[in-house]
């Protein structure tokens, strides 16, 4: 049974520094990967998605990698700022599934 | 872009009612919607896959006769939480995906958080 942790739980930085988030799945045979938002009481968005074929994507400030044989993928966000203030969800799919396996979440709080 | 709505946003209803929550694709048809609940502190845990047209395939663990979930169009989908108690206050969310999707883009509705008195 696939399951994905995400570390830290939370994180609390400065405006401006530059972060990393942590997300490690158990089986590694993933079709892809998701890195999602969610602010309090609210949908997700869906922030950037990674192909199994694909080692990293880049959306303005923010890069995920992703390490499939190692199980790993690592979001960095850039010069943060206040409205990053959010939870940051990672998600994994298998097999063509659309299912998607999330971890508990990394609740960031850039603070200004 | 690909917008999906539910209604309502919050609901509050007293243990042993039921509670039906709406899931819509806005500007987009649907064949598949996904209904998710996620715990305080915990992760979106998928409940079940609605299919239009057919019935719903539910993930282990949970009852289908107590969460019924009907797929009627291609725009909406509907979570009914039969007789409800404490235990099922919790955070709901749908997701959909277009007919001509493109793999792993889902989107999601903005919630509805239930709580049973």
């Amino acid at each position: 049974k696939q399951e994905v942790t995400q570390i830290p739980a939370a994180l609390s930085v400065p405006e401006g520094e530059n972060l990393v988030l942590n997300c490690s799945f158990t089986d590694s045979a993933i079709y892809n990967l998701q890195w999602f938002r969610q602010d309090p009481g609210k949908g997700l968005t869906s922030l950037l998605l990674i192909q199994s074929s694909q080692r990293e994507q880049t959306s303005g400030r923010l890069n995920a990698s992703l390490d499939k044989s190692s199980g790993r993928s690592t979001l960095y966000i850039a010069a943060s700022q206040p409205g990053d203030s959010a939870t940051y969800l990672c998600a994994v799919t298998q097999g063509g599934s659309e299912k998607l396996v999330f971890g508990k979440g990394t609740k960031l709080t850039v603070n200004p | 872009g690909a917008v999906v709505s539910q209604h309502p946003s919050w609901v509050i209803c007293k243990s042993g009612t039921s509670v039906k929550i709406e899931c819509r694709s806005l500007d987009f048809q649907a064949t598949t919607m996904f209904w998710y609940r996620q715990f305080p502190k915990q992760s979106l845990m998928l409940m079940a896959t609605s299919n239009e047209g057919s019935k719903a395939t539910y993930e282990q663990g949970v009852e289908k006769d107590k969460f019924l979930i009907n797929h009627a169009s291609l725009t909406l989908s509907t979570l009914t939480v039969t007789s409800a108690h404490p235990e099922d206050s919790s955070f709901y969310i749908c997701s959909a995906y277009p007919r001509d999707y493109i793999q792993g883009t889902q989107y999601f509705g903005p919630g509805t958080r239930l709580l049973v008195l």
